[in-house]
């Protein structure tokens, strides 16, 4: 189906393991972006791409990597989880200048 | 220090009454303007968004806002809101000119309606 999906959905994994989170849009967006949702922070910035091979911080990088070698892909990992990372992460696509559209989003629980 | 301000964490409203969300936000020029909708477990829907031109802005869901330049706001309003109106709504701003469309959120607001 067209449109930008995530996965897993929900993950929980221990700390100290590297965790992957997936996200996928079929629109040929150029611009992606990830970000975590934590109760009373709204949504904050971890990485973002403006293009395959071209990534930038976000607001709250620290203990997180990403790349993109594909247009359509850009996944989010976590080398070494810590509790602090427990949230939901959402990916996001748009165009130059336009709207940003939202993936379902991954729970992540970090034990 | 540039922000999104949105006052009020938590509304309840009887179901067939109006709607009001505010947010506020502090930037040097006037940014780009979006309002998002999370309802549980899903993901951000666009509501609206403002650009430039009329300063009264419709939306998807019977939702509209106004950009007011002199108090820096943009508050979301329904006229009559429905039991499935129930979410998360969030006030976003792009500030014009920055880097790759980078959207700041503000808190949230949580709307519960009451039947």
């Amino acid at each position: 189906d067209a449109g930008i999906t995530q996965s897993p959905r929900y993950k929980i994994t221990e700390t100290g393991r590297q965790v992957t989170l997936m996200c996928h849009q079929t629109w040929s967006h150029s611009y992606m972006f990830w970000y975590r949702q934590d109760l009373g922070h709204g949504l904050r910035l971890i990485y973002y791409s403006a293009a395959a091979d071209i990534t930038d911080k976000g607001e709250v990088p620290d203990g997180y990597v990403v790349s993109r070698s594909k247009t359509e892909n850009f996944p989010l990992t976590l080398e070494s989880a810590t509790r602090s990372q427990t949230s939901v992460y959402f990916c996001a696509s748009s165009r130059p200048a336009d709207t940003q559209y939202f993936g379902p989003g991954t729970r992540l629980t970090v034990l | 220090a540039q922000s999104v301000t949105q006052p009020d964490i938590h509304i309840t409203v009887s179901e067939g009454a109006s709607l009001e969300l505010r947010c506020n936000y502090s930037y040097g020029a006037t940014p780009y303007l979006f309002w998002y909708v999370q309802s549980p477990g899903q993901g951000l829907q666009l509501l609206l968004k403002y650009f430039s031109g009329d300063t009264l802005v419709q939306g998807i869901k019977g939702f509209e806002a106004e950009f007011k330049r002199s108090q820096s706001s943009f508050n979301l309003r329904k006229p009559s809101v429905h039991w499935s109106d129930a979410a998360e709504y969030f006030c976003a701003v792009e500030p014009r000119g920055s880097t790759l469309g980078r959207l700041y959120f503000g808190r949230g607001t949580q709307l519960t309606v009451w039947p």
